[in-house]
This record gives C-alpha cells, structure tokens and sequence, in this order.
C-alpha cells in the first residue's frame, strides 16, 4: 500500500544552520504532498504543499520539491531559527481521502 | 475565522469506560476526518465523513469505536470499553470537500486511559 518514510530524528541544528529533512514516497498514482508542522503544545500545521510533479511548495523560509524521478519530497531551509523547532510531518494524498503521514522529526534549533 | 476546535483536551478515563470525543469543524466544510495519534508516530487514519454520511470508516480498529456527524457540521467519536491501548491524541480535520485538498487540523484530544 502507500506509504511515506522521512529521516528519522532527533535533528539538532546551530541557529543559521541550513535544514534537509527527507521524505520519500510510495504510491500508485501521483498524490498530492505535503509537511505539516507540530510546534510545542499546539496542533498540526499546514506548512507547504505540491500537487503535481514538478511543483515546488514554499512557505515561511521553507521549501520542498516535488520529485517524481525519485519519489521524493525533501523540506528544506537555508537558515534555520530557534523558533523552528518542532515536530515535521511528511504526508501524502493519492487516491482516497485519508492522509498518508511519515512518523515525523523532531527538529531542535540551538541558539 | 475559526479553526477547527476539539472537546475536551484532555480527557482521563478508566478502563472499560465510555467516552465521547467532540469535533466542531470549519464553517462550510463538508468533509471531516478523525485521525489517532500514537506517541512518536505519525497521525493515523482513522474515519471520513461527507456531509452526513461515513464515506470510508476503513481506519475504525474495531467495532469499539463508532462516529457520527447528524447534521454535517460536528462529530463525535465514540470509544465503548476503553482499553489502555486507546491512550493517544484524537485529531479532527476538516476540508471544503472538493475533492483532494488540503485537510485543516483542529487541536486535538489527548485520551489518557488507566
């Protein structure tokens, strides 16, 4: 079945960093793709989405492209904040209507 | 506007008691989905509604958990005879239902059960 598998944490990074987080997709059609955001106490996010090959989501700094050479989503961010920490979602929509996660990573920014 | 908002927040509950887990989805959105957050997991499907009806309950464990949406706008999750293994955070999402859009996720409900 579909499935999505992103790196595994915990990340830790210097502020200013630059930022990878890899996901990669398995699925039959072309889904749409997506990261989602868990910051400390509150709920998921929305941060960035694409809906077809090619596309490249973008939002507050970060970007993501959607890879259908190699199947591949990749969140990225050239200069990472304390503020950034948090828990990043990878996730897929194919077929039906219910949302294909990765088990999520842990992203910790240090000063 | 307002997002998608869960009741309780918490909820703490004894084995093989019934619980009832609330959802107020986004104005004007048809569609609406509980998912199962197990600790250092990934959300997990767990049922989705159009409108009124249960349009694909294939992620429901068992017959233990049931969900209803009378009216098209809140749900509610149904948990009979909770078990230690129901602890985990209940999310709601909900999406204007035109087809494969991005869901918005409400707060969730962290279900403890002992």
């Amino acid at each position: 079945g579909d499935s999505v598998t992103q790196m595994e944490g915990p990340v830790t990074l210097s502020e200013e960093a630059f930022l990878t987080i890899n996901c990669t997709y398995t699925a039959t059609g072309y889904p749409s793709l997506f990261w989602y955001v868990q910051y400390p106490g509150e709920g998921l996010q929305l941060l960035l989405k694409a809906t077809k090959a090619d596309d490249k989501g973008s939002n507050k700094g970060f970007e993501a492209t959607y890879r259908k050479e190699t199947t591949s989503f990749h969140l990225e961010k050239g200069s990472v904040q304390v503020s950034d920490s948090a828990v990043y979602f990878c996730a897929a929509l194919n077929s039906g209507y219910a949302l294909n996660f990765g088990k999520g990573t842990s992203l910790l920014v240090t000063p | 506007g307002a997002g998608v908002s869960q009741t309780p927040s918490n909820k703490v509950t004894e084995k093989g008691k019934y619980v009832e887990l609330r959802c107020d989805p986004i104005s004007g959105h048809t569609a609406l989905y509980w998912y199962r957050q197990s600790l250092g997991q990934g959300p997990e499907f767990l049922i989705y509604f159009q409108g009124t009806g249960a349009a694909d309950d294939s992620g429901l464990p068992n017959d233990r958990f049931f969900a209803v949406r009378p009216e098209g706008s809140v749900s509610t999750l149904k948990i009979q005879r909770t078990e230690r293994g129901d602890s985990a955070v209940y999310l709601c999402a909900s999406s204007p239902g035109t087809g494969k859009e991005t869901q918005y996720f409400g707060p969730g409900t962290r279900l403890l059960v002992l």
